[in-house]
């Protein structure tokens, strides 16, 4: 089946530093992937979608220049949290569209968990 | 706007029961798809079934089974003889257009 890996799995952080999540279809093209963020019990909530060479959308509320995200290539999507603050902290979950896959079908990535200090 | 509602926060069962978990969706749109997931405690997201809108059919999967029932939106999720591996939040989310809206997950405790 279609694997997603994120990278790291878990992070720690200081307050005022940045840092940079991957997220990889390793056995398929992704021209969308998507960026989720999931804080302790409670749901995912869908923070931006990324195509493949133009720039991302963002949901209502989402900081893009706080969240900022790239996907150069039909494999590889990235978000960097830009100067970190506590509140930052949550899972980030990223997912995948096979662009040769069933319409809306996408698979999810293991997640990150984001702890900023 | 499409909205998934999981009325049930928690639930717990003892092994054995029967244990149905309630979905509630809300869409403007003719076609659409609905998922099960189960999120353990690692936080990985598994994919149970996807359901599109033109696919009344209900599914069973082993101790799994769902009720998809288009007049009243809802997509429920039943679980035969529980088992305590079966502990973990379970979402309920809908599909449109290609983004996903989440329920707010509801979580199930077998004991054994």
């Amino acid at each position: 089946g279609a694997v997603v890996s994120q990278h790291p799995s878990r992070v720690i952080c200081k307050s005022g530093t940045s840092v940079k999540i991957e997220c990889r279809s390793l056995d398929f093209q992704a021209t969308t992937m998507f960026w989720y963020r999931q804080f302790p019990k409670q749901s995912l909530m869908l923070m931006a979608t990324s195509n493949e060479g133009s720039k991302a959308t963002y949901e209502q509320g989402v900081e893009k220049d706080k969240f900022l995200i790239n996907h150069a290539s039909l494999t590889l999507s990235t978000l960097t949290v830009t100067s970190a603050h506590p509140e930052d902290s949550s899972f980030y979950i990223c997912s995948a569209r096979d662009r040769t896959g069933l319409p809306y079908e996408q698979y999810f990535g293991p997640g990150t968990r984001l702890t900023v200090t | 706007a499409q909205k998934v509602t999981q009325a049930q926060t928690e639930i717990s069962v003892v092994e054995k029961e029967d244990v149905t978990l309630d979905c509630v969706y809300e869409t403007r749109d003719t076609t659409y798809y609905l998922f099960w997931y189960k999120q353990p405690p690692s936080g990985e997201l598994v994919f149970l079934i996807r359901r599109n809108s033109f696919d009344e059919q209900n599914e069973i999967s082993g101790r799994y089974s769902w009720n998809f029932q288009k007049s009243t939106s809802s997509f429920n999720f039943t679980i035969t003889a529980s088992q305590v591996v079966d502990s973990a939040v379970y979402f309920c989310a809908l599909s449109e257009a290609g983004k996903s809206t989440f329920g707010d997950g509801t979580t199930l405790t077998v004991k054994p």
